[in-house]
């Protein structure tokens, strides 16, 4: 059962633009989501993270936004740049668990 | 200088081998983890230890066997090759907080022929 869900596996936007990576999850128990972002042949590296008692976090070009009752966050990106493409994962847990479900991951690209 | 290395990048080797990977993290971290990359690119918990202990163990074949010698290190060691275990193998740590982020190593390509 994926507890996690990126529905959209690639998406593509021009430079400057703004992209929006979206996540589902359905395990209520969840109460700390993460993004991460990965290059070909590297691990995953940590973008930003955000608690159920937020609705919203910000750091830079990178905000991440929570929707509790509908069980959804996004990603946005804004100006998109090109060093941006990448894969991007949707990450979940809950406190005490000390591992994050993972989403299948978005592929980016960031059009010159 | 990287945080968190893992050997070999690559591993190639024949159904009913017995192998191993290696992964040593120098950030401090109390927290070791493995990660296995499946072919539909989900990344799935396998084992945790926290200083050195065991703490999460999901349902893997008992053909999988972590060993901690110390907190900076976590290798995985797998018995009995099967096709099935061709993946992309990511050793991860963390520290202190349930909520800290993990930072990953550069994964291991395991194909199993």
């Amino acid at each position: 059962d994926q507890q996690v869900k990126q529905n959209s596996p690639s998406l593509s936007v021009q430079e400057g633009r703004i992209s929006i990576l979206n996540c589902d999850y359905t395990n209520s128990m969840f109460d700390y989501f993460l993004w991460y972002k990965k290059y070909p042949a590297e691990g995953p590296t940590f973008l930003i993270s955000i608690s159920s008692i937020k609705d919203k976090n910000e750091d830079g070009r990178f905000t991440v936004f929570l929707n509790k009752s509908a069980k959804h966050l996004s990603l946005h990106i804004v100006p998109s740049q090109p060093g941006d493409s990448a894969v991007y994962f949707c990450a979940a847990t809950d406190t005490g668990r000390r591992a994050l479900t993972f989403g299948s991951g978005t592929r980016l690209q960031v059009q010159p | 200088d990287t945080a968190v290395s893992q050997t070999p990048k690559y591993l190639v080797t024949q159904m009913g081998n017995d192998k191993s990977i290696k992964c040593e993290q120098n950030l401090g971290h109390d927290t070791m983890y493995w990660y296995k990359q499946d072919s539909k690119k989900f990344l799935k918990i396998m084992f945790s230890y926290n200083n050195k202990e065991l703490i999460i163990n999901e349902t893997v074949p008992n053909r999988f066997s972590p060993k901690s010698p110390d907190k900076a290190h976590l290798n995985l060691h797998i018995n009995s090759l099967e096709l099935g275990d061709s993946a992309v193998y990511f050793c991860a740590s963390s520290q202190g907080a349930n909520n800290s982020p993990l930072h990953f190593g550069n994964g291991t390509r395991l194909t199993v022929t």
